[in-house]
């Protein structure tokens, strides 16, 4: 129930072309779901994050989409340029009661020229 | 400024050597974490510091052994080290442990362990 199941595990894009990673979870106290990106040999950057009053929420290219009675998330990445090729992991927070931080299994993304 | 700095970067020692991986933030956070990254895989939580009193310990073996000298900064001592603990070490931070949405990862130490 802990467990935040994460898809695909790689995924091929054409620049310009959409990505579009999912997320799954059981725990339905989980109060927050960010996405972090990470390039080869760096540590997992803070990319975007949604609440679940929240069913979609908008930065730049990147959106994260929210269904709470199907209790998924996913990432979309509009106009996908080479240079967002890294692995993305969802994860997700409760802060009520015991305190939990699960990431998901990560996407590696490749987006090519 | 959401910076956490981690040196050394990249660290080659052997099994009976002794090292340690230093961390440090500037964003008065009181919360920080070392987390163990293998390769293809999510970062896996090893020790938690809140208020600079360590709050979780993960099973982690005890050559590994964390230390708060204050809430800026974390270290992690390395001691007769094993080659499958060769790995991405993380550090990150957060605004209070327990509460807080946001970590904020460091760069990591690549570890390889001879």
């Amino acid at each position: 129930q802990q467990q935040v199941k994460q898809s695909p595990q790689s995924l091929i894009v054409q620049k310009g072309g959409i990505s579009i990673i999912n997320c799954a979870y059981e725990n339905t106290a989980f109060d927050y779901f960010p996405w972090y990106q990470q390039f080869p040999g760096k540590g997992p950057a803070l990319l975007i994050a949604i609440r679940p009053d929240v069913s979609e929420k908008k930065e730049g290219r990147f959106t994260i989409s929210f269904n709470k009675s199907a209790k998924q998330f996913s990432l979309h990445i509009m106009d996908s340029q080479p240079g967002d090729s890294a692995t993305y992991f969802c994860a997700a927070t409760q802060t009520s009661g015991t305190y939990k931080y699960i990431f998901g299994t990560g996407t590696r993304l490749k987006v090519l020229a | 400024d959401t910076e956490v700095t981690q040196t050394p970067k990249h660290l080659v020692m052997g099994m009976t050597n002794k090292k340690s991986l230093k961390c440090e933030q500037h964003m008065g956070h009181r919360a920080m974490y070392w987390y163990k990254q293998k390769a293809k895989k999510p970062p896996e939580l090893m020790f938690v510091y809140s208020y600079e009193k360590l709050s979780i310990n993960e099973s982690v073996p005890s050559r590994f052994s964390p230390e708060c000298p204050n809430s800026s900064l974390l270290n992690l001592h390395l001691h007769a080290l094993q080659p499958e603990d060769s790995a991405l070490y993380l550090c990150a931070s957060s605004q209070v442990y327990g509460i807080s949405y946001e970590q904020y990862f460091g760069p990591g130490t690549r570890l390889t362990v001879t």
